[in-house]
Formats: structure tokens, C-alpha cells, sequence
């Protein structure tokens, strides 16, 4: 069945470091691709999302692209700020079907100042 | 100012003694989800409604139960919770104008204890 595969935190960093959380998928067809973030004591919130290949999904400075020859949807984020830290949800949504979400476990970042 | 609330934050319950856990939204959406979150792996879907269809995940226990009285408010009651199901509750909603491409509103979910 479809599922999602991140890398496992928690990711440490120092406060305007590089990020990258790794996210690899299987599904078949044309999924649509999500990164949710979830802060302390809050719920899932949408970050950014791509709906078909090559797609550049983009918010707040975090940026994924969908790349289906690798089935890869990739966190990325110049300079992180001590306010990114939170837990961070790949998932993916089938293309067929109702939409339900198929997540990935999440990956804890912390931010030092 | 919040879109999709659940009732109560934290839930204590003793083993076999009926829960039942609360979700509203105030965005009018046509579909509600309930997610189960155990610590440190990722949500699972249990089931949804669309308007008042009732969508149950095929691996979704029996002892868990949902009901959804009106477009507002949703409902997860569990009727005999065991150590298991201790767990982070998750409510959302989305519009269910479209499929794959919508987005969905989560809750700040309902962490359960059981005793």
C-alpha cells in the first residue's frame, strides 16, 4: 500500500543553519505531496503542498520540490529560526480515491540559538 | 481566533469505562476526520464523514465509534478503551468540494490517558 518514509529526528541545528528532512514515498499513480508542521501543544497546521511532478511547493522560506523519478518530496530551508522548531509531517494524498492522508512518522527539529 | 476546537485537551479514562471525545469546527466544512496519533509514530486515519456518510478504515477497531450530529460538531466514542488506545486524537475537516488537492484544517487534538 501507499506509504511514507522520513528521516528520523530528532535534527539538531544551530539558528540560521540549513535544513533538509528527508522524505521518500511509495504510492501508485500521481499522488499530491504535503509537508504539515506541528508546534508544542498545537495541531497539525499545512505547510506547503505539490500536486503533480516537478512542482515547487513553497511557505514561510521552507521549500519542496515533487520529484518522481527519485518518488522524493524533500524539506528544504535556507536559515532556520530557534521559532522553527516543531515536528514535521511528510504525507501524501493517493490519486485515487477520496483523499486521505498517508503520513509519515514526522522529524523533530530543534533550532539553538 | 480557532476553526476546528476539541474538547478536552487532556482526557483521563479507566480501563473498560465508555470515552467519548469532542470536535467542532466553525469553517462549515462538508467532511470531518478522525485521527489516532500514538506517541511517536505517525497519525492514522480511523474514519471520516462526508456531510453525514459515514466513512469507516478498513483496520479501524470496532470499540471505536463515531457520530456526527450535525455540519458542526463530530464525535469519537470509544466503548471499552484499553491501555492501547491510549493516544493523541486528532479532529479535522476539509471543504470535500475536491479530492487530492484540499487542504485539511487540523485541531490542536485530544491527548488520552487510560488507566
Amino acid at each position: 500500500g501507499d506509504s511514507v518514509t522520513q528521516m528520523e529526528g530528532p535534527v539538531t541545528l544551530s539558528e540560521e543553519a540549513f535544513l533538509t528532512i528527508n522524505c521518500t514515498y511509495t504510492a501508485t499513480g500521481y499522488p499530491s505531496l504535503f509537508w504539515y508542521v506541528q508546534y508544542p501543544g498545537e495541531g497539525l497546521q499545512l505547510l506547503l503542498k505539490a500536486t503533480k511532478a516537478d512542482d515547487k511547493g513553497s511557505n514561510k522560506g521552507f521549500e519542496a520540490t515533487y520529484r518522481k523519478e527519485t518518488t522524493s518530496f524533500h524539506l528544504e530551508k535556507g536559515s532556520v529560526q530557534v521559532s522553527d522548531s516543531a515536528v514535521y509531517f511528510c504525507a501524501l494524498s493517493p490519486s485515487r480515491g477520496f483523499q486521505k492522508l498517508v503520513f509519515g512518522t514526522g522529524t523533530r527539529l530543534l533550532v539553538s540559538p | 481566533d480557532a476553526m476546528v476546537i476539541q474538547n478536552p485537551r487532556y482526557q483521563v479514562t479507566q480501563f473498560g469505562k465508555p470515552v467519548t471525545l469532542s470536535c467542532s469546527q466553525t469553517l462549515n466544512h462538508n467532511v470531518m476526520y478522525w485521527y489516532q496519533q500514538k506517541s511517536s509514530q505517525a497519525p492514522k486515519l480511523l474514519f471520516h464523514y462526508y456531510d453525514k456518510d459515514f466513512n469507516n478504515e478498513a483496520d479501524t477497531p470496532d470499540n471505536f465509534q463515531s457520530r456526527r450530529p450535525n455540519t458542526s460538531f463530530c464525535f469519537l466514542d470509544i466503548r471499552s478503551p484499553g491501555l492501547g488506545d491510549a493516544a493523541m486524537y486528532l479532529c479535522a475537516t476539509s471543504r470535500g468540494e475536491t479530492e487530492r488537492q484540499e487542504t485539511q484544517y487540523f485541531g490542536p487534538g485530544t491527548r488520552l490517558l487510560v488507566l
